[in-house]
């Protein structure tokens, strides 16, 4: 059965204090992970999708990274704005696509 | 485009209650998923759809049905609703190729009392 944790369940930063979100995940031939934006009240909206250990992506004050084991999410000189819940979610390749597994999330806030 | 649309934004039922929630998606994918979220939790899979006709149960099927007789179309079903059930729903769809991101709807909060 596919896992995924994700840590810490919340984190609060100060403008500009860089930090990274981690997420753990155990499944049988890593077809993709995604990392996705979920603000309150609203759907998630994806961020990346990572494929193989050593991949990295970034979009303008994130990058995320891949190991075989886990993914991480690195905020560099976060603004309020960044605030929101990122969900990390993984895809086997034996499952119809976008059977998704997904962690519970981590929930950032970041004050200014 | 419009792309994944839910209705109702919210829904309060009594327990025993039934009703339907409408998604639509514009985007022309074959791929539809009906997803619910418990409060601080992550998207539990109800039931998918690979195609029109064609639909499965996903990680926690029990008490709702669905159905997919267009390509645009997946409602969602409850039958019998219980305290159980409140959460939020959320639609999403994809085309169909690997590991393709999902398309999410803006979801609806359900209330089972």
């Amino acid at each position: 059965e596919d896992q995924v944790t994700q840590s810490p369940e919340a984190l609060r930063l100060q403008e500009g204090e860089s930090s990274s979100l981690n997420c753990s995940y155990t499944v049988s031939g890593l077809r993709g992970l995604f990392w996705y934006r979920q603000d309150p009240g609203k759907g998630p909206e994806f961020l990346f999708t990572l494929y193989s250990a050593g991949e990295e992506k970034e979009k303008e004050r994130l990058k995320a990274t891949l190991t075989k084991k886990e993914s991480f999410l690195h905020i560099t000189a976060p603004k309020p704005e960044d605030s929101a819940t990122y969900l990390c979610a993984v895809q086997a390749h034996r499952t119809n696509a976008g059977k998704s597994t997904f962690g519970d999330g981590t929930t950032l806030t970041v004050k200014p | 485009n419009a792309g994944v649309t839910q209705t109702p934004k919210f829904r309060i039922l009594k327990i025993g209650q039934s009703m339907t929630l409408q998604c639509t998606q514009d985007m022309n994918h074959n791929y539809m998923y009906w997803y619910r979220q418990d409060p601080g939790m992550g998207l539990k899979l109800i039931y998918y759809s690979v195609g029109a006709g064609i639909t499965d149960k996903g990680e926690v099927p029990n008490g709702y049905n669905v159905s997919r007789s267009t390509t645009e179309d997946f409602p969602l079903r409850l039958e019998l609703a219980a305290p159980s059930q409140t959460s939020v729903y959320f639609c999403a769809s994809i085309n169909g190729g690997v590991g393709e991101k999902l398309f999410f709807g803006s979801g609806t909060q359900l209330s089972v009392l």
